[in-house]
């Protein structure tokens, strides 16, 4: 059975900070990863998608990496700004199935 | 603008109260899903459809229904809420490419007393 697990649970950060958040699943049978973002009383907004095929993705200051033989996928928030405060979830979309498989997110809080 | 609309944004009921959250797109997306958020479980998929007619249990289905009728829509049914469903709900949708990412609504906080 596919988890995923994001570590830290919980990060603070001084602004500029260049950071990485970690996301790992334990089953290379996927066919994507996908990085949100979510603001407190608000949905999950997508940040990024990583094909299985795909190694990194990048969109601005962020940019994710996928190392599917591994089982892990990094998120790297260049430059940090304490608009970038929220809580980061990582999914990963089940091979063969119609499931997505979340992480229980990383809280990031960037101080100015 | 592009969106994922559900209602209520908040709903308190009491246990056993029939209750319909509903979900509503407007990109013409295939592809709706719903999911329940709790503290330290993350987001766990309830139902999802890949299409009008059609619909599948996700990972926890139990005391939840869903019907596709029409594609843009796909409400949230609890015949018979009891505590443990308090949860803050999500409903989803996309493309049915298995590339194509998910698009959120804002959300649903249930509260079954």
């Amino acid at each position: 059975k596919q988890e995923v697990t994001q570590i830290p649970a919980a990060l603070s950060v001084p602004e500029g900070e260049n950071l990485v958040l970690n996301c790992s699943f334990t089953d290379s049978a996927i066919y994507n990863l996908q990085w949100f973002r979510q603001d407190p009383g608000k949905g999950l907004t997508s940040l990024l998608l990583i094909q299985s095929s795909q190694r990194e993705q990048t969109s601005g200051r962020l940019n994710a990496s996928l190392d599917k033989s591994s089982g892990r996928s990094t998120l790297y928030i260049a430059a940090s700004q304490p608009g970038d405060s929220a809580t980061y979830l990582c999914a990963v979309r089940v091979y063969n199935t119609d499931k997505l498989i979340f992480g229980t997110g990383t809280r990031l809080q960037v101080f100015p | 603008e592009a969106q994922v609309t559900q209602n209520p944004r908040y709903l308190i009921t009491v246990t056993g109260k029939k209750l319909t959250v509903t979900c509503s797109q407007n990109m013409n997306h295939e592809y709706m899903s719903w999911y329940r958020q709790d503290p330290g479980l993350g987001l766990r998929q309830i139902y999802y459809s890949m299409n009008v007619e059609v619909t599948d249990k996700g990972d926890v289905p139990e005391g939840y229904k869903v019907s596709r009728k029409e594609k843009r829509n796909f409400p949230l049914i609890l015949e018979s809420p009891s505590p443990n469903q308090t949860s803050l709900y999500f409903c989803a949708s996309s493309w049915t490419g298995k590339n194509s990412p998910l698009h959120f609504g804002n959300g649903t906080r249930l509260t079954v007393t």
